[in-house]
């Protein structure tokens, strides 16, 4: 069974350019799960959706971060325009359960100069 | 606000215990997890235990809940080389309301293990 697929796992990009991440969950997983990860740090939510509604976007910096779920199954995150602190790891996850059931991609890693 | 706090490094000679340790923010949460999170890789899931306990066992896995003084720690024995990874407590602080559940993880701890 496949996992929760993530692309691309690694990317470069110059300060002020846009960047997209795109994540796969598992079939028939309702619920997805972007998470932020920083350098030495846990994992922070930054959006939940239960199939194409975002119920939880609470922590998603609205100024330059979307999200988008379109038929309940992939998901996008992009953050226009990137800034230098927007280096991380990007997290996607996806549960048929509660969050702490879920699973995890291996992230994007986002390096911006 | 409040954080989960754990060690940043331990360092474990191979076939040792391996003991990690976290102290995490509300006494009511219902559900207390430690992830594995290796090299390259999304965090996996490794135990979970309910509030209501105190230990639980789970082949060399073993964690210990002392809800008094909010602290949880994962116990590792015999540590292997394959071991090595990040290691993450979380939480899920109590529902609310109807889907407002929400994972919050500790800093996690680097387990290094020496030949």
């Amino acid at each position: 069974e496949a996992g929760v697929v993530q692309s691309p796992r690694y990317k470069i990009i110059e300060k002020k350019q846009p960047v997209a991440f795109w994540c796969n969950p598992i079939s028939g997983h309702n619920t997805l799960y972007w998470y932020l990860q920083n350098l030495g740090q846990g994992p922070e939510l930054l959006i939940r959706y239960e199939n194409e509604e975002a119920v939880d976007d609470s922590q998603l910096p609205k100024d330059r971060f979307s999200a988008e779920r379109l038929k309940g199954v992939d998901s996008t995150l992009k953050i226009q325009p990137a800034e230098l602190g927007d280096s991380a790891v990007y997290l996607c996850a996806s549960s048929a359960g509660t969050s702490a059931e879920a699973f995890f991609g291996q992230g994007t890693r986002l390096t911006v100069v | 606000g409040e954080d989960v706090e754990q060690s940043l490094f331990l360092s474990v000679r191979e076939g040792d215990s391996s003991v990690i340790n976290c102290t995490y923010t509300d006494s009511s949460s219902t559900y207390l997890y430690w992830y594995k999170q290796e090299p390259g890789a999304g965090l996996q899931l490794l135990t979970y235990i309910f509030s209501n306990m105190d230990m639980k066992q789970d082949q060399r896995l073993t964690v210990l809940l002392n809800k008094k003084d909010k602290h949880l720690s994962l116990r590792i024995a015999d540590t292997q080389t394959g071991d090595s990874a990040i290691y993450f407590c979380a939480e899920i602080p109590p529902i609310s309301n109807f889907g407002n559940e929400k994972l919050t993880f500790g800093t996690g701890t680097r387990l290094t293990i020496i030949p």
